[in-house]
C-alpha cells in the first residue's frame, strides 16, 4: 500500500527557508514535488531518487531549493529558501512508480505554506 | 520549452453529457510521457490517463485518451456528478521536465 504523508501547515516570514517532509511507505522510484499557488495550476519543482538521493531541479527553482531523504525513516525533504509572498502555494510530493514513467500515480495531501510578513 | 496549452478554460456541461477536452504542446510530444489529472477543490491531483491512452488503476471506463504528436483529448463518455473538477495535462521532455497545463475546469450547466 503506497502512502505519502506531508508535514503540516506552515507560516514564514519573506525571506525565511521552509522545509517539507514527506514520509513514504511502499515503494517510490522517484519523488517529485509539485506546487499550487492559490487559484492557479500545478508547476513542477523538481526530482529526486530516494534510492541514490539524485535530484534534478526546475530552472527556476535551482539556487533556491535542496531535495533529501532519510532512508532510515523512508522521509523525503524539500527545503525552499529566501521565500518570498509568490512562493504562497500547496507544496505537493508526488510518486513516480518507475524509471521513465513520466507520471505521478500517488500524491500527498499536501502541504500549505504561507509567505507572509 | 514545451508550453502545453488547454482548451476550453470552461466547460459547462449537464451529467449524461459526453465531455471532450483538449491539450495542445507547443511542439511534439512523446506519446508515453503525456499524462492526464483530475482535481477536485482541497484535493492532491489524481491521476486518470497515463501514456496518453492507458487508464490509471481503478479509473472507470468512461474516461478515454487520445491523441498524438502536439494534440491530445480527454474524453468523459457520460458525465457523473463526481466528474465536476479540474483537469489538467501534463508531459515530460528533456529539455523542460515536466510541464503541466493550465487547467480545464469542467462545471456542471
Amino acid at each position: 500500500q503506497v502512502q505519502l504523508v506531508q508535514s503540516g501547515a506552515e507560516v514564514k516570514k519573506p525571506g525565511a527557508s521552509v522545509k517539507v517532509s514527506c514520509k513514504t511507505s511502499g515503494y517510490t522510484f522517484n519523488l517529485h514535488w509539485v506546487r499550487q499557488a492559490p487559484g492557479q495550476g500545478l508547476e513542477w519543482m523538481g526530482i529526486i531518487n530516494p534510492g541514490s538521493g539524485g535530484t534534478i531541479y526546475a530552472k527556476k527553482f535551482q539556487g533556491r531549493v535542496t531535495m533529501t531523504r532519510d532512508t532510515s525513516t523512508s522521509t523525503v525533504y524539500m527545503e525552499l529558501s529566501s521565500l518570498r509572498s509568490e512562493d504562497t502555494a500547496v507544496y505537493y510530493c508526488a510518486r513516480e512508480p518507475a524509471h521513465d514513467a513520466w507520471y505521478f500515480d500517488y500524491w500527498g495531501q499536501g502541504t500549505l505554506v504561507t509567505v507572509s510578513s | 520549452e514545451i508550453v502545453l496549452t488547454q482548451s476550453p478554460g470552461t466547460l459547462s456541461l449537464s451529467p449524461g453529457e459526453r465531455a471532450t477536452l483538449s491539450c495542445r504542446a507547443s511542439q511534439t510530444v512523446t506519446t508515453s510521457s503525456l499524462a492526464w489529472y483530475q482535481q477536485k477543490p482541497g484535493q492532491a491531483p489524481r491521476l486518470l490517463i497515463y501514456a496518453a491512452s492507458s487508464r490509471a488503476t481503478g479509473i472507470r471506463d468512461r474516461f478515454s485518451g487520445s491523441g498524438s504528436g502536439t494534440d491530445f483529448t480527454l474524453t468523459i463518455s457520460r458525465l457523473e456528478p463526481e466528474d465536476f473538477a479540474v483537469y489538467y495535462c501534463q508531459q515530460f521532455d528533456t529539455s523542460s521536465k515536466y510541464t503541466f497545463g493550465q487547467g480545464t475546469k469542467l462545471e456542471i450547466k
